[in-house]
């Protein structure tokens, strides 16, 4: 079946420091991979996707390429700001299923 | 455009007790699922919706009904809720992977989630 795993959290970083979230999947055939972002008190919001390996998609200075050779799908960001803290969660879809499998979710605090 | 509205955003419940947690989406969304988060557990989906009329089990279905009388409407049951269903249940839509051409989003709106306690 299909997994999602992600770096165990909390991450706690100063702003402007650079950001690597670790990613990694098993799944049958070519699933679509996902970074979702859930914002305290909030539902989570779509961050970035990418459909096919080596697509890069990226978002409000996040970035993610799928990486078929090694299943990972490593969320980065070259800046952190304050308002980057959220708890972030990776995702994968199989080809024609709707549904959506996460992982665990990494927790991330940037401080001043 | 309301997206992917869930009431209550908080409940409290006794033991035994039944309640409905209520979802509906205002973008002709055919996939409509269900998930709770528990710390340290991600998102699991309990129930999911292809369409009105038709519903299936996820992954932590036990103890939780659906129905899917209606395309934008789609309501998880609690019939006697447990402690062991403490969590934030977020209901999510999407359009169908079937669609001919099929969609270029290819993700899930959430909803804001309901926090539910059971005592």
């Amino acid at each position: 079946g299909n997994s999602v795993t992600q770096m165990e959290g909390p991450v706690t970083l100063s702003e402007e420091a650079f950001l690597t979230i670790n990613c990694t999947y098993t799944a049958t055939g070519y699933p679509s991979l996902f970074w979702y972002v859930q914002y305290p008190g909030e539902g989570l919001q779509l961050l970035l996707k990418a459909t096919k390996a080596d697509d890069k998609g990226s978002n409000k200075g996040f970035e993610a390429t799928y990486r078929k050779e090694t299943t990972s799908f490593h969320l980065e960001k070259g800046s952190v700001q304050v308002s980057d803290s959220a708890v972030y969660f990776c995702a994968l879809r199989n080809f024609g299923n709707e549904k959506l499998t996460f992982g665990t979710g990494t927790r991330l605090t940037i401080i001043p | 455009n309301a997206g992917v509205t869930q009431t209550p955003k908080f409940q409290v419940l006794k033991t035994g007790q039944s309640m409905t947690l209520q979802c509906a989406q205002d973008m002709n969304h055919e996939y409509m699922s269900w998930y709770r988060q528990d710390p340290g557990m991600g998102l699991r989906l309990i129930h999911y919706s292809v369409g009105a009329g038709i519903t299936d089990q996820g992954e932590v279905p036990n103890g939780y009904n659906v129905s899917r009388s209606t395309t934008e409407d789609f309501p998880l049951r609690l019939l006697s809720a447990a402690p062991s269903q403490t969590s934030v249940y977020f209901c999510a839509s999407s359009y169908s992977v079937r669609r001919d051409p099929p969609p270029l989003n290819y993700g899930c709106t959430f909803g804001s989630g309901t926090r539910l306690t059971v005592v």
